[in-house]
């Protein structure tokens, strides 16, 4: 079965420039989850879709990021402008269950990551 | 939002039993606990996830106690491919969010 996939795996700006990055999750998955990561942290949660819905974007910065999930599979994430400090790995992981409901079970299935670097 | 506490760093020689202990005082009664872990460049791999007591599976251990305001990660006889960073989170029903904190970086020594 493949993983989640992500692309590209690095990308190099210059500030000011847009950005985007993809994200294909595991068939079947319908929650789906986009992170970012700055060195020697955790993930940060940035969006979260069940289905084609944005559930949560409490924290994402709307002045310049955006998400989108057309047909609730694939999944775009945007920045526009970067700025330098947008540097970091953007992480985009995927659920066969959704955090609605009773249940609160919960295994997401990462992919490598978008290392981004502004310059 | 229930945080969890854990240790910045541990040490442990190969073969050796690691236990990653992770505090969540404000624990609610839904909640679960979940652990990560994460290899440098990689993302983050669900190891295991518990609600009570004790859970068992081919990689680790998962304890928690009655009150649950802290839980335990068991990794038995480490090797060195188990150096890396653990993340004790706790998962709401319907969370607005989900909580990573800076994780427990493991080192394993020859």
């Amino acid at each position: 079965e493949a993983g989640v996939v992500q692309s590209p795996r690095y990308k190099i700006i210059e500030k000011k420039q847009p950005v985007a990055f993809w994200c294909n999750p595991i068939s079947g998955h319908n929650t789906l989850y986009w992170y970012l990561q700055n060195l020697g942290q955790g993930p940060e949660l940035l969006i979260r879709y069940e289905n084609e819905e944005a559930v949560d974007d409490s924290q994402l910065p709307k002045d310049r990021f955006s998400a989108e999930r057309l047909k609730g599979v694939d999944s775009t994430l945007k920045i526009q402008p970067a700025e330098l400090g947008d540097s970091a790995v953007y992480l985009c992981a995927s659920s066969p269950r959704s955090l609605q409901g009773r249940s609160s079970y919960n295994e997401q299935f990462f992919g490598p990551g978008t290392r981004l670097t502004v310059l | 939002l229930a945080k969890t506490t854990q240790p910045i760093s541990m040490d442990s020689y190969e073969g050796q039993e690691v236990n990653i202990t992770c505090s969540h005082n404000n624990i609610a009664t839904n909640d679960y606990i979940t652990w990560y872990q994460q290899f440098p460049s990689q993302g983050p791999r669900f190891i295991i996830q518990g609600y009570k007591t004790k859970v068992t599976n081919e990689v680790a251990s998962l304890f928690i106690p009655a009150d649950r305001k802290s839980s335990t990660l068991s990794l038995p006889r480490v090797s060195l491919s188990d150096t890396a960073v653990y993340y004790c989170l706790v998962v709401q029903t319907g969370a607005n969010n989900l909580f990573f904190g800076t994780g427990t970086r493991l080192t394993v020594i020859p």
